[in-house]
This record gives C-alpha cells, structure tokens and sequence, in this order.
C-alpha cells in the first residue's frame, strides 16, 4: 500500500514564525498535493506539484509556498505564520493525472499562536 | 460559481440498516466523481470512483450511483456496522481543469 507520512502529527507555532511542513511518499508518484481542512470549509487546495521542481497555485496559495527537489518529498512553508492559519494540513499524492484517486497523509494539526 | 454541496448534518442510523449520504454539484462538467472516508484525526481514504458514463459501481456493501442530469451522487452502504461511523467526502474532478474538488463532508454515525 502506498504510504504517505507527514513529518508531524501536532505542531504549535508562534505568530511571524517560518514554518515548515514535510510529506514524504514511497511509491514514486508523479503528484503531490497539500491542503488545509477547516471545519465548514471542507478540503481546499493550496499548492499542487506534478513532477521535481514543478509546482502549481491551488485556490488558497497566499501565505504559502512549497518545494520538490526529490520526488518523494513535498514540503510546504509558512514564510510568515498567522493565526488564521491554525488548521488541519493535509499532504496527498497520485499516481497519473491530476484526478486521479489521492492517497492522503495522517495530517498536521497545526495551531499559530 | 462553483459549487459541491454535502449534507452539512450528521446522519444517524440503526445499525443494520442502509445509509444514503447525498452529494450535489453545480456548474461543472465533471469527469468522475470519487467518495473518500476520513476518521476523526485521520486523512482522507479512497473508497469509490465512478465515471460520467457510468450509472452504478459497487464494492462490498458500498455503492455509488452518478446521475448527471440530476448533477447528483447517492453513496449508500448496506447494512451498516458502527465501523461504518466517520464523515465521508466526495469530490469531483471536472472535464477541464483537473483538480479534484471537495465537498464538506457528511458524518455517520451507526448506533447498535
């Protein structure tokens, strides 16, 4: 079975902190993914990367950025964090296509202080 | 604009019984429809994917129906277990674009 694993289960930051946010899968997919999921909000799309050092902007890109140097690993960064980004993150990964069936992360429960 | 829409309620049943959670989108063309189960503290598992052209899928006790003139996906499980219990989420991917959307999410909750 695919495994993906995010670095942390729980994280408690400072406000105007660097934040950094690690995925790593094992079964060499083309594509990764993060989200935040917010209660009432459902899972929104912040960045998305189809190969090394591709990415593309999801629909909630502000405040972040990310990185693909290995194929493997997907990080996401919080440049300056804020409160209002206290969530749930969420690292996924596919096979082929950007629709295809994701295999998520445990998750990162994240809160900025 | 865009839209999926979940019951935002929980539904609870009787163990033994069939769940029905509802799935209706708005403005999209979509390619396939895939339904995810997520437990508390968890991430998203894949359960089903069903495709514009298709009508039906199951798996197990699980099954999906897709009705693009009602722009509306039915997910029931049969004969329910408390195991059943968590929220489950669809998403669509649309013909162009390609990323998958997410609806909220409905939880079940199964009670013995």
């Amino acid at each position: 079975d695919v495994k993906v694993t995010q670095s942390s289960r729980y994280l408690v930051k400072r406000t105007g902190e660097k934040v950094f946010l690690e995925c790593v899968q094992d079964m060499d997919h083309e594509n990764m993914f993060w989200y935040r999921q917010d209660p009432g909000l459902g899972l929104r799309l912040i960045y998305f990367s189809y190969d090394v050092k591709m990415k593309e902007k999801g629909d909630i890109p502000e405040g972040y950025s990310v990185s693909r140097e290995k194929k493997e690993r997907f990080s996401l960064i919080l440049e300056s964090a804020s409160t209002n980004q206290t969530s749930m993150y969420l690292c996924a990964s596919s096979l082929t296509g950007l629709g295809e069936k994701l295999f998520f992360g445990s998750g990162t429960q994240l809160s900025v202080l | 604009s865009q839209k999926i829409e979940q019951n935002s309620e929980a539904l609870n049943i009787q163990e033994g019984k069939t769940a029905t959670l509802t799935c209706n989108y708005t403005n999209y063309s979509p390619a396939y429809l895939q339904w995810y189960r997520q437990d508390p503290g968890r991430g998203p598992v894949f359960l089903l994917l069903i495709r514009e052209n298709e009508k039906e899928k199951r798996k197990e006790r699980l099954k999906v129906t897709f009705d693009t003139t009602l722009k509306q996906s039915l997910f029931h499980i049969t004969a329910s277990q408390p195991a059943d219990s968590a929220t489950y989420l669809c998403a669509l991917r649309r013909n162009q674009g390609g990323k998958l959307i997410f609806g909220q999410g409905t939880e079940l909750s199964v009670k013995p």
